[in-house]
């Protein structure tokens, strides 16, 4: 099945630069890559998310990067404020397929 | 956008006791619902996979007669703790998903199960 490794596990920055969290999956097959923000006790919020027919997409502050051949994807959060403060949680899927398969989550902390 | 409840959002109950917490999406017809165990500081641990009508898939692990499944509709699926325990303390988040041809999974605000 597939496995999604994520790093870093913590990103400490400060309130301004920029922060990237890099995953990446063994299952070829796999086509759409969500990101998921989750703050202590809530709910993942998808934030953005990407389909294998692109290498990039981009949403203000967000961006997500694909590379296919590598098997690797990354979230870019630029201009980072306090309230970007949570753990961000990667996943990969096979489109037409139920299952999610999740990173381990990286908690990011954004200092002011 | 889509909204999927879950209640309750916490229960503290004694051990030996069973526990049943719902997952409603609100504004559409989910035929696929999952359930996620998360423990603090965790990622996400799917247990089963529901599609309405038939019967859950659990992931390996998972007892299935002590996480009983139940997607009797569209709009509901229960996750039922049979003679829970401590160890079973966690928090429970649902999801649903419109369809096969629908990535986007949501997911519900989660129930803190507290056995005592």
């Amino acid at each position: 099945g597939e496995n999604v490794e994520q790093h870093p596990s913590t990103l400490s920055v400060q309130e301004g630069d920029s922060a990237v969290i890099k995953c990446t999956y063994s299952d070829s097959a796999s086509n759409y890559f969500p990101w998921y923000k989750q703050e202590l006790g809530k709910r993942p919020q998808l934030i953005i998310d990407i389909r294998s027919n692109v290498g990039e997409k981009k949403d203000q502050r967000i961006a997500v990067t694909l590379n296919k051949t590598a098997k690797h994807f990354s979230l870019h959060i630029t201009e980072t404020q306090p309230e970007d403060s949570a753990v961000y949680f990667c996943a990969a899927r096979v489109e037409g397929y139920s299952t999610l398969t999740f990173g381990k989550g990286t908690m990011l902390l954004v200092s002011p | 956008g889509a909204v999927v409840s879950q209640h309750p959002s916490w229960v503290i109950c004694k051990s030996g006791t069973s526990v049943k917490i719902e997952c409603r999406s609100l504004d559409f017809q989910a035929t696929t619902m999952f359930w996620y165990r998360q423990f603090p500081k965790q990622s996400l641990m799917l247990m089963a996979t529901s599609n309405e009508g038939s019967k859950a898939t659990y992931e390996q692990g998972v007892e299935k007669d002590k996480f009983l499944i139940n997607h009797a509709s569209l709009t509901l699926s229960t996750l039922t703790v049979t003679s829970a325990h401590p160890e079973d303390s966690s928090f429970y988040i649902c999801s649903a998903r419109r369809g096969v041809s629908y990535n986007e999974q949501f997911f519900g605000p989660g129930t803190r199960l507290t056995v005592l």
